[in-house]
């Protein structure tokens, strides 16, 4: 079935860098705007960038502006997020999600099954 | 940034009754809300898209209603299963924001 699966996630030192990737399966990657969503350890959700389907067009939660990078690959059905300057406020788990209208702000029909980030020294 | 208010912070109701979750918006969102539910270490399921359609595969026992500022959730007849937190999240305006979410405990 349609499938989304994050990799690149660890124990990384505040201020290094880290990038995850999301490799997506069994539909239509570029036809979908593609979203990453965090979740702090016994914390709720927050939205942390969108990239349209054709990767022109990019928003950002206020929190990671000027430090995240979200970006894709439609011809390897990936999506990406660049995360710089970390601080230990970036610790959680990070989902990929597929946007369900594809396209502005959207709900997310299709999430991965995460991949933790720490920051820790 | 749109703050979502979810009430209660927990809510606790025996298997076969019904719950009721509620979702303010600090503004108007239309109906641009969605409703997701989340057990112990898995990612968030959709359940409620454009604030009262049911996503695919979504049980009928799940409802959304409301517009503009205030949404409810609800489930009709509680099973096993349900037994989660769930989540509102509007869509309406840049950044996207998630309630802070309702957790539905065995009473």
């Amino acid at each position: 079935q349609v499938q989304l699966v994050e990799s690149g996630g660890g124990v990384v030192q505040p201020g290094r860098s880290l990038r995850l990737s999301c490799a997506a399966s069994r539909f239509t990657f570029s036809t979908y705007g593609m979203h990453w969503v965090r979740q702090a350890p016994g914390k709720g959700l927050e939205w942390v960038a969108i990239v349209s389907s054709d990767g022109n067009d990019k928003h950002y939660a206020d929190s990671v502006k000027g430090r995240f990078t979200i970006s894709r690959d439609n011809s390897k059905n990936t999506l990406y997020l660049q995360m710089n300057s970390l601080s230990a406020e970036d610790s959680a788990v990070y989902y990929c999600a597929k946007g369900y209208y594809g396209s502005g702000g959207d709900v997310f029909d299709i999430w991965g099954q995460g991949t933790m980030v720490t920051v820790s020294s | 940034e749109i703050v979502m208010t979810q009430s209660p912070a927990t809510l606790s109701v025996s298997p076969g009754e019904r719950a009721t979750l509620s979702c303010r918006a600090s503004q108007s969102v239309t109906s641009n809300l969605g409703w997701y539910q989340q057990k112990p270490g898995q990612a968030p399921r959709l359940l409620i898209y454009d604030a009262s359609t049911r996503a695919t595969g979504i049980p009928a026992r799940f409802s959304g209603s409301g517009s503009g500022t205030e949404f409810t959730l609800t489930i009709s007849s509680l099973q096993s299963q349900d037994f989660a937190v769930y989540f509102c999240q509007q869509y309406n305006k840049w950044p996207l924001t998630f309630g802070q979410g309702t957790k539905v405990e065995i009473k």
